[in-house]
């Protein structure tokens, strides 16, 4: 069954701690993305990916860091240095540039 | 800077009416218009999409049109069911380039009343 996976569902961050979320997908896709949703705002693209070892900072990239070692997977790590970290991310995937995206799950992160 | 206004925020509907999302986009260079419907604590999910050489598509109970001229478009949903409640985007190419990133409007929060 193709797709995309995030993981965790639900995260919780402490005060000056990094943590990473998980995005993987089986779908052959080159392209992915890294989004932020908050409370009644559109999607703002924090990474993207067109390539295996190449990766370009979206509009919101401070704070994040990403990789991109294989084509199937482009975690997302949130650094201590985003200081307001509480959202909801969603991981994405595309063929090309006129076919849309699959989005995963998200991951909820929460600074506790 | 590249943006993608999204009207009205929120709309409540009967069911059987019809519903109407409106959005705006500023890079002339855009190409690609998709719109996207999230339910509660899920995913966005593709449900139609529209190229700069189309002025309008439709899929059963929803059509997209496009105006490039006055760079608007909007989504139409005829014969509105409960089960279309959700958040919808409309979202808007960065330019022409083959990046495929995305810029989303605000969102659309959508109530079908039985």
């Amino acid at each position: 069954d193709g797709g995309i996976t995030q993981s965790p569902k639900y995260l919780f961050r402490k005060e000056g701690q990094n943590v990473t979320l998980s995005c993987e997908q089986n779908l052959n896709h080159d392209a992915m993305y890294w989004y932020r949703q908050d409370p009644g705002q559109g999607l703002r693209l924090i990474y993207y990916s067109q390539i295996v070892n190449d990766f370009q900072k979206g509009d919101i990239a401070e704070g994040y860091s990403v990789s991109r070692e294989k084509k199937e997977s482009f975690p997302l790590t949130v650094t201590s240095a985003q200081k307001n970290p509480t959202a909801f991310y969603l991981c994405a995937s595309s063929i090309g540039q006129f076919y849309g995206y699959t989005f995963g799950s998200g991951t909820r992160l929460t600074v506790v | 800077g590249e943006n993608v206004e999204q009207h009205p925020s929120t709309l409540s509907v009967q069911e059987g009416d019809s519903a109407v999302i409106k959005c705006t986009y500023s890079d002339s260079a855009s190409n690609y218009f998709p719109w996207y419907k999230q339910e509660l604590g899920k995913r966005p999910q593709l449900i139609i999409d529209i190229r700069s050489n189309v002025g309008e598509k439709k899929d059963q109970r929803i059509a997209v049109t496009l105006n490039k001229t006055a760079k608007h478009f909007s989504l139409h949903i005829t014969e509105t069911q409960p089960e279309d409640s959700a958040v919808y985007f409309c979202a808007a190419s960065r330019g022409s380039s083959n990046t495929g990133k995305l810029i989303f409007g605000q969102g659309t929060t959508l109530q079908v009343k039985p």
